[in-house]
């Protein structure tokens, strides 16, 4: 199994509200990402990073900001949530190679109202 | 076009069936290949990663053809834990970038 976390799993919150997601990893692991994915939909890259202080964004548009402060963390934040934002987040990690083989941590589903 | 492609499915099999999926991509620079599993509402699995020479996990195989530009995933002797979404994933760059991840097909596995 692959140790990374996020949470909280499951957020419903008031629209307006700022979040943010947690994402912790203790393999050691350079890169790091956020997905969103909606139900029976693809993955989209919102954010990813290849180490401490290196943000980049991902394909799709995201409202949201990342910080890479600690190797092993890698927080998602929206200042202000949106019903447009409703959607599961999925952060992962990999070690920095030319395999690039990503471990998934569990997820938290948003649900802005 | 999509840079990795997928038959969407469903593909619905009974148990003990054999069923392939096939995936094309668009990169010929691509660097690493992967299958990933994915449940209803979980986070993708990292099933098998896909070798040139082809490989082989059980009653998973997969293959590579780089000629032209496809993996496979066959699965032999299915069952009801197989049903899922199978993700064909392209390492397009060379480290820097995420992987791409193809919109999966869906396999059901009936009794």
């Amino acid at each position: 199994e692959a140790d990374i976390y996020q949470t909280p799993r499951y957020l419903v919150i008031g629209t307006g509200k700022k979040i943010t997601l947690e994402c912790s990893q203790t393999m050691g692991h350079d890169k790091m990402y956020w997905y969103q994915q909606d139900p029976g939909m693809e993955l989209h890259l919102i954010h990813y990073s290849y180490g401490v202080n290196s943000t980049e964004k991902g394909d799709l548009s995201s409202e949201s900001t990342v910080s890479r402060i600690r190797t092993e963390h890698f927080p998602l934040t929206l200042e202000s949530a949106r019903p447009s934002h409703t959607s599961q987040y999925l952060c992962a990690s990999s070690e920095y190679n030319l395999l690039n083989e990503q471990f998934f941590g569990p997820g938290t589903r948003l649900t802005v109202l | 076009r999509k840079e990795v492609e997928q038959d969407p499915g469903p593909f619905n099999v009974p148990e003990g069936a054999t069923v392939a999926f096939n995936c094309t991509y668009s990169n010929s620079a691509s660097q690493s290949f992967f299958w990933y599993r994915q449940d209803c509402r979980k986070e993708p699995k990292l099933l098998m990663s896909v070798y040139s020479s082809g490989n082989e996990d059980g009653r998973f195989t997969a293959q590579l053809n780089r000629a032209s530009q496809y993996i496979s995933l066959l699965i032999r002797d299915s069952k009801l834990s197989d049903s899922a979404t199978y993700l064909c994933v392209v390492n397009m760059d060379t480290g820097r970038r995420a992987l791409t991840f193809g919109s999966g097909t869906r396999l059901q596995v009936q009794p």
